[in-house]
């Protein structure tokens, strides 16, 4: 089972920037956290993952809560093309599996 | 384009037939997944491959299917006597041999099962 939870849907406007949050209440020491998008008809992709503390890249940055138990993943300027299902994955750092649950799906409106 | 296929994109077929699909990994990515995904849920774990060893398989992998990776490059995921259940996304992911324990997959377009 997921063991993250995220909003079902949400919703933003072009170029302005998008907040997606994620608890991870169980989550112990040595789990990363990795963000996926799935655009549609597409397989995952990769976005992001962390540890402790927020990391930055291209496609985004990862917030991590002081407290790991929740993190918070921001695309700084949202285009059509972010429109897709985002999936917060808590990794254990032996797991080889991405344990998926049901995702945010984002909307951006022109 | 040397990102991972798969093959067939889509494949309709009657119940009770079998059919395999075909992953071919990134090149030099020794780790091979194989995922399944149905309508408004996320993919879930199938089965799990370092090098040709299969290391990790989920109880969702029915008695009915079986993957195959022999020579440690592409896989092979087979279903035999197919169910209408069986119909869903199939996809495959790779990740390379990198040390450490925060590696990245790399997922493939997926194959679309559609069984009648």
């Amino acid at each position: 089972d997921a063991k993250t939870t995220q909003p079902n849907s949400m919703e933003s406007n072009e170029e302005e920037p998008v907040h997606l949050p994620c608890n991870h209440s169980t989550i112990s020491g040595t789990d990363y956290i990795h963000w996926y998008r799935q655009l549609p008809s597409q397989g995952p992709e990769y976005v992001i993952h962390g540890l402790t503390s927020n990391v930055n890249n291209r496609m985004a940055s990862l917030a991590i809560a002081e407290d790991r138990k929740s993190s918070t993943l921001i695309l700084h300027r949202a285009t059509l093309r972010d429109a897709a299902v985002y999936y917060c994955i808590q990794r254990e750092t032996s797991g080889s599996r991405l344990t998926f649950g049901e995702g945010t799906q984002l909307t951006v409106n022109p | 384009d040397t990102g991972v296929s798969q093959n067939p994109r889509h494949k309709i077929t009657k119940r009770g037939q079998n059919v395999t699909f075909r992953c071919d990994p990134i090149s030099e990515h020794n780790r091979l997944y194989w995922y399944r995904q149905t309508l408004g849920q996320g993919p879930e774990f199938l089965t799990y491959f370092q090098n040709e060893a299969q290391l990790e398989k989920s109880r969702l992998l029915s008695d009915r299917s079986s993957a195959e990776r022999p020579k440690g490059s592409f896989s092979t995921l087979e279903i035999q006597r197919t169910e209408q259940g069986d119909s869903a996304m199939y996809l495959c992911a790779s990740s390379p041999p990198l040390a450490g324990t925060a590696y990245e997959q790399y997922f493939g377009p997926g194959t679309r099962l559609t069984v009648t």
